[in-house]
C-alpha cells in the first residue's frame, strides 16, 4: 500500500544529542514537509523540500537540519541546538503541483522526548 | 503572517447529534484543508476545498473564501469523531498553516 512511513515511532534523548527522524514514502510525491507540534496546539512548519537536493526553511527552523537525497526519503535532524526538542513530529508530502496548492497527506508521527 | 482561528475551542456531543464547527482566516489563502487528529495522533485529511461544497459521508464542508470562512458540519457524530479538528490553509506554494484545532468529544 501506498502511504507514508515515520519511524520511529517514540523516540528519546539525552540532552546534548543529535536525533534523527526517518520519513519514507512511495507516494511518488515530489514535495515532501516536516511539521513540529505541542500539546494542544496546532502543527508548525519546520522545514520542506520540493524536489531532490532541495529544501526551505519553514517557520521554526532554528535547531533543525533536513537532507533529500532521494525523492522518497527526508530524514530530519534535532541538533543539540533545539533547547525544547519535546513534541510530536509529523511528517507529509505532496504532489508538487502548478496549480493553487495539492492536499499534504501525512504519515503516523514521532514522539521525541527528553529523558 | 497569516492567522487561522477555529471555534469552538471544545465541543461535547451526544452520541447522534450534529455539530458546525468553523474556521477563519485573515488574508486570502490558495486553498484549504480540513483534518481529522485521532487520540493516536494520525492526522486524517477529510476535506481538500478551496471554495464550495464537498460532502463525503456524514460529514461536508463548506468554504467561501471572498469572505474567508469554512465550514465543517458533522451529522450524526458517533464516537469515533473523537478527536481534534483543524483547518490549514495553503498561503504560498503549498506551505500550510494550521489553525489551533476544535476538540470534539462524544459521548455513547
Amino acid at each position: 500500500d501506498g502511504g507514508i512511513t515515520q519511524s520511529p515511532k517514540y523516540l528519546f534523548r539525552k540532552e546534548g544529542q543529535n536525533v534523527t527522524l526517518s520519513c519514507e514514502q512511495n507516494l511518488n510525491h515530489d514535495a515532501m514537509y516536516w511539521y513540529r507540534q505541542d500539546p494542544g496546539q496546532g502543527l508548525r512548519l519546520i522545514y520542506y523540500s520540493q524536489i531532490v537536493n532541495d529544501f526551505q526553511k519553514g517557520d521554526i527552523a532554528e535547531g533543525y537540519s533536513v537532507s533529500r537525497e532521494k525523492k522518497e526519503s527526508f530524514p530530519l535532524t534535532v541538533t543539540s541546538a533545539q533547547k525544547n526538542p519535546t513534541a510530536f513530529y509529523l511528517c507529509a508530502s505532496s504532489i508538487r503541483g502548478r496549480g493553487p496548492g495539492q492536499p499534504q497527506h501525512f504519515g503516523d508521527g514521532t514522539r521525541l522526548s527528553i529523558l | 503572517g497569516i492567522q487561522v482561528e477555529q471555534s469552538p475551542p471544545d465541543l461535547i456531543l451526544q452520541e447522534g447529534a450534529n455539530s458546525t464547527l468553523r474556521c477563519n482566516f485573515s488574508d486570502s489563502v490558495n486553498n484549504l484543508q480540513w483534518f481529522h487528529q485521532n487520540p493516536w495522533g494520525q492526522l486524517i485529511n477529510l476535506f481538500y476545498i478551496p471554495s464550495g461544497t464537498k460532502q463525503n459521508g456524514r460529514l461536508s464542508a463548506t468554504t467561501v473564501a471572498t469572505e474567508r470562512y469554512s465550514l465543517l458540519y458533522i451529522s450524526s457524530s458517533q464516537t469515533t469523531d473523537s478527536g481534534v479538528y483543524f483547518c490549514a490553509v495553503v498561503v504560498s506554494f503549498q506551505k500550510l498553516v494550521f489553525g489551533t484545532g476544535t476538540r470534539l468529544l462524544v459521548s455513547p
